[in-house]
């Protein structure tokens, strides 16, 4: 079974601009999660989408988005970059199953973004 | 807001011998926790996870240990190989779902 995918895997971009990432999870998981990691803060929590619906959301400002559609795949667009959006943008995926309280995320490779 | 930390950035070690990586957290709430492993250029990977309910869990070469009482969670490596060279991350899931990590530890096995 294919692991997590993220496309691109690198991207240059200057400030002002907007970004678009994406992500295509394991088959049959139906939770897509977002995290940024950066050699300061660590990894961190951007958000969760389940059934195309935002069900978490971290401490990040509202030029961060996402949306996951019918088939799990989910994006997510950064807006207005700045410098400090620099990171790796990791996804993750897991089944989520009902009744379940906890789950196992299975990340991608990343997206290594560049704000210049 | 609540925190997971590790106590050691760096940890070397000669290949063959055991290694020990720590973590603390400060949420008395988290009922599950989980062991990343993420090679350079690579995104984290699943390694081991316990619950709270237990004290202990065993992998393959590898073993977590969970203490409440001091809010102390510890995995072990058996027998660490140059192919374990990678930076390890604790995390945990305090029941909100929104899972907390650990700044991470690089470990560096010496052939």
């Amino acid at each position: 079974k294919a692991g997590v995918t993220q496309t691109p895997r690198y991207l240059i971009k200057t400030r002002g601009q907007q970004v678009t990432l994406s992500c295509s999870p394991i088959s049959g998981h139906r939770s897509v999660s977002w995290y940024q990691q950066t050699p300061g803060q660590g990894l961190q929590f951007l958000f969760e989408y389940f059934s195309e619906t935002q069900r978490n959301k971290g401490n990040f400002p509202g030029r961060f988005s996402g949306r996951q559609f019918s088939n799990s795949r989910s994006e997510m667009n950064v807006s207005t970059l700045e410098l400090g959006d620099s990171a790796l943008y990791l996804c993750a995926s897991s089944l989520k199953l009902a009744g379940a309280d906890t789950d196992t995320q299975y990340f991608g490779p990343g997206t290594r973004l560049t704000v210049l | 807001g609540e925190s997971v930390g590790l106590h050691l950035p760096t940890l070397s070690v000669q290949e063959g011998d055991n290694s020990i990586i720590n973590c603390a957290y400060s949420n008395s709430a988290s009922d599950y926790f989980i062991w990343y492993k993420q090679e350079s250029g690579k995104g984290p990977q699943f390694i081991i996870d316990i619950r709270s309910n237990m004290d202990k869990r065993q992998g393959q070469r590898v073993t977590v240990l969970l203490n409440k009482t001091v809010k102390h969670l510890s995995l072990q490596i058996a027998a660490t190989q140059p192919g374990d060279s990678a930076v390890y991350f604790c995390a945990e899931n305090g029941g909100s779902y929104i899972p907390t990590f650990g700044r991470g530890t690089s470990l560096i096995v010496h052939p």
